[in-house]
């Protein structure tokens, strides 16, 4: 069965880096799409990334991009968030997310805090 | 950006009610339109895609309407485990964005 299992989530001081990981299992990664997604606790969604299956085009939400740098692996079926200059405003938990034009499957999620 | 306004924002029914959710556009989607449920603690999990198609394992009790700028998520008969909340999201434009979800609850 589709799994995905977001790690490297945690605790970041303002100003610092992290780059989050997806592990997909049970499908074929190198033929989908890949997002990822955030949700600040108690909030909303908010798109942030996907990157395309072989071509590796990129595109990402105005307000993130230039801070926020996707990739993947297809050979270990890794999808990569990078994120620099971290601000308390982007303490949210990441989600990866298959994408078949709609986001069908998505991972558990990964809590980043970006705090002092 | 495509805004998404769901409404309402929360809504309160009884087992076995029929509970409806708008989703309005501000531009044309076409038929773009993505429906998530989230229970408290878990991920989303899609409901329907291209406005009406139900997504794999989904009961039959949610059925969405809609094209252009105005769709509808229906919940044909509540029942308890449909406690969650609920998002409209567009996939006709870049960036994919989110309506401000429906908390739906038991009354």
């Amino acid at each position: 069965q589709v799994q995905l299992l977001e790690s490297g989530g945690g605790l970041v001081k303002p100003g610092g880096s992290l780059r989050l990981s997806c592990s997909a299992s049970g499908f074929t990664f190198s033929d989908y799409y890949m997002s990822w997604i955030r949700q600040v606790p108690g909030k909303g969604l908010e798109w942030i990334s996907y990157i395309s299956p072989s071509d590796y085009s990129r595109y990402y939400t105005p307000s993130l991009k230039g801070r926020f740098t996707i990739s993947r692996d297809n050979a270990q079926n890794l999808l990569f968030l990078e994120m620099n200059d971290l601000r308390p405003e982007d303490t949210a938990v990441y989600y990866c997310a298959r994408q078949k034009r709609s986001f069908d499957y998505w991972g558990q999620g990964a809590l980043v805090t970006v705090s002092s | 950006d495509i805004q998404m306004t769901q409404f309402p924002s929360s809504l309160s029914a009884s087992v076995g009610d029929r509970v409806t959710i708008t989703c309005q556009a501000n531009r044309d989607v076409k038929k773009y339109l993505s429906w998530y449920q989230q229970k408290p603690g878990k991920a989303p999990k899609l409901l329907l895609s291209d406005a009406s198609n139900l997504g794999a394992g989904v009961p039959s009790r949610f059925s969405g309407t809609g094209s252009g700028t105005n769709f509808t998520l229906t919940i044909s008969s509540l029942q308890p485990d449909d406690i969650a909340t609920y998002y409209c999201q567009q996939y006709d434009n870049i960036p994919r964005t989110f309506g401000r979800g429906t908390k739906v609850e038991i009354k």
